[in-house]
């Protein structure tokens, strides 16, 4: 099973500031099989990001994603009130989906 | 628009059954598109529980689950089940229903046609287990 790695834990940051989140995966990850999504409380998860580069349909270009092999990045350019939330990275592989453990984005 | 409603969820007590239902509209639910059900504890991060293929041939599930949970469609009347036996206390969660945005065949050999990730969520369905 492909672990993902997420770093911060936690990213206290003001609005208007650029958020850089990490994930990293114990083996190499398809770029194909890699995304994020943003979660809110009391919300279902949204995505945000696929195939590790591409905005989701609606998603805002401030977002954007990069990466490969084991490491991949989710960059916020200019962190806007609503963007404060939790993100999680998911990849596929082995027949099975796995997330990581969550970068929470909160206002410092 | 993808619309997913989840249902079934409540309180069962240890080695208790439920069964959840996700009700899909908006796409063409058996038009090759795999159907998920991913779990989140309370205050905890997303789990992915079990997947199944836009026909129902194939089927995926989390060692946690394996054994114990069982995923079926039913294509004509467009919706997604769930049937959780041997129920645990870690098994308490909010209960999401998600699309995926592509189908993973398992023909020998898995296929994945489209991608693996999830494009559409339910809004979720609370289940306790709790004596």
């Amino acid at each position: 099973e492909i672990v993902l790695t997420q770093s911060p834990g936690t990213l206290s940051l003001s609005p208007g500031d650029g958020a850089t989140l990490s994930c990293r995966a114990s083996q190499s990850v398809s770029s194909s099989y890699l995304a994020w999504y943003q979660q809110k409380p009391g919300q279902p998860p949204r995505l945000l990001i696929y195939g590790a580069s591409s905005r989701a349909t609606g998603i805002p270009d401030r977002f954007s994603g990069s990466g490969s092999g084991t490491d991949f990045t989710l960059t916020i350019s200019r962190l806007e009130p609503e963007d404060f939330a939790v993100y999680y990275c998911q990849q596929f592989g082995g027949s099975q989906f796995t997330f990581g453990p969550g970068t929470k984005v909160d206002i410092k | 628009e993808v619309q997913l409603l989840e249902s079934g969820g409540g309180l069962v007590q240890p080695g208790g059954s439920l069964r959840l239902s996700c009700a899909a509209s908006g796409f063409t639910f058996g038009g090759g598109y795999t159907m998920s059900w991913v779990r989140q504890a309370p205050g905890k991060g997303l789990e992915w529980v079990s997947s199944i293929s836009g026909s129902g041939g194939s089927t995926y599930y989390a060692d946690s689950v394996k054994g114990r949970f069982t995923v079926s469609r039913d294509n004509s009347k467009n919706t997604l089940f769930l049937q959780m036996n041997s129920l645990r206390a870690e098994d308490t969660a909010v209960y999401y229903c998600a699309k995926v945005d592509g189908d993973l065949i398992m023909f020998g050999e898995l296929i994945v046609e489209g991608q693996p990730f999830f494009d559409s969520w339910g809004q979720g369905t609370l289940v306790t287990v709790s004596s």
